[in-house]
């Protein structure tokens, strides 16, 4: 069940540079994404979401922008920093009470200095 | 800052033994959830609970699984026969009501996970 891809495992950024996550659905039923931050031995922490209304969202360094036809996420990170290191997963929701979320695989952010 | 939080940090068993896994969602939140993530693989969708029932469960949470809320602040996850594959990090998360309008009621706060091993 691949509803959800992330087809970069890792991803190696310099220090002050524009990190860019991308993500994949298929499931034409999503209709709000989300991304997690994690770290080894924690639990998933929200970093930033988006409806399937808008094409972008942004929060600090941090902007989502969504393309539907493409069926298409991405997240930018800038600057990128340090602590930014950490496995970034995408997730998909298709709404409706206490939906479940179906993530993608992940990628592995590491920012160099 | 309120969080979801988990016991314990880990828990090693033996195969066909029971198991309760115990979380304390956010104090506020209506929905809560189990996720599970094998070394390696994806975070997978377990169960959603909402007003004292399940909400949605996965094909994982058969008839070995079972989810309750036996007062007003713990959500636990028990395993009756643990078998070598339930061996995992199991995660807790809890959502606020989906009140109309509000732009905040599908993020899902998970807590730090239990790491399930079965031998």
């Amino acid at each position: 069940d691949q509803q959800v891809k992330q087809n970069s495992p890792s991803l190696s950024v310099q220090e002050g540079r524009i990190s860019i996550l991308n993500c994949d659905y298929t499931n034409s039923m999503f209709d709000y994404f989300l991304w997690y931050k994690k770290y080894p031995a924690e639990g998933p922490t929200f970093l930033i979401s988006i409806s399937s209304i808008k094409d972008k969202n942004e929060d600090g360094r941090f902007t989502v922008f969504l393309n539907k036809s493409a069926k298409h996420l991405s997240l930018h990170i800038v600057p990128s920093q340090p602590g930014d290191s950490a496995v970034y997963f995408c997730a998909a929701s298709a709404g409706g009470t206490a939906s479940k979320l179906t993530f993608g695989t992940g990628t592995r952010l590491q920012v160099t200095l | 800052e309120p969080e979801v939080t988990q016991t314990p940090s880990h828990q090693v068993t033996q195969m066909g033994q029971e198991v309760i896994l115990r979380c304390v969602p956010i104090s506020n939140h209506l929905y809560f959830y189990w996720y599970r993530q094998i070394l390696g693989q994806k975070v997978e969708f377990l169960v959603s609970f909402y007003n004292n029932e399940i909400s949605e469960k996965s094909e994982i949470f058969d008839d070995q699984f079972s989810v309750e809320r036996p007062d007003g602040s713990n959500f636990t996850l028990k395993i009756r026969s643990t078998k070598l594959e339930d061996s995992a990090m199991y995660f807790c998360a809890s959502s606020a009501d989906r009140g109309r309008g509000s732009p905040f009621s599908y993020e899902q706060y998970f807590g730090p996970g239990t790491r399930l091993t079965v031998t």
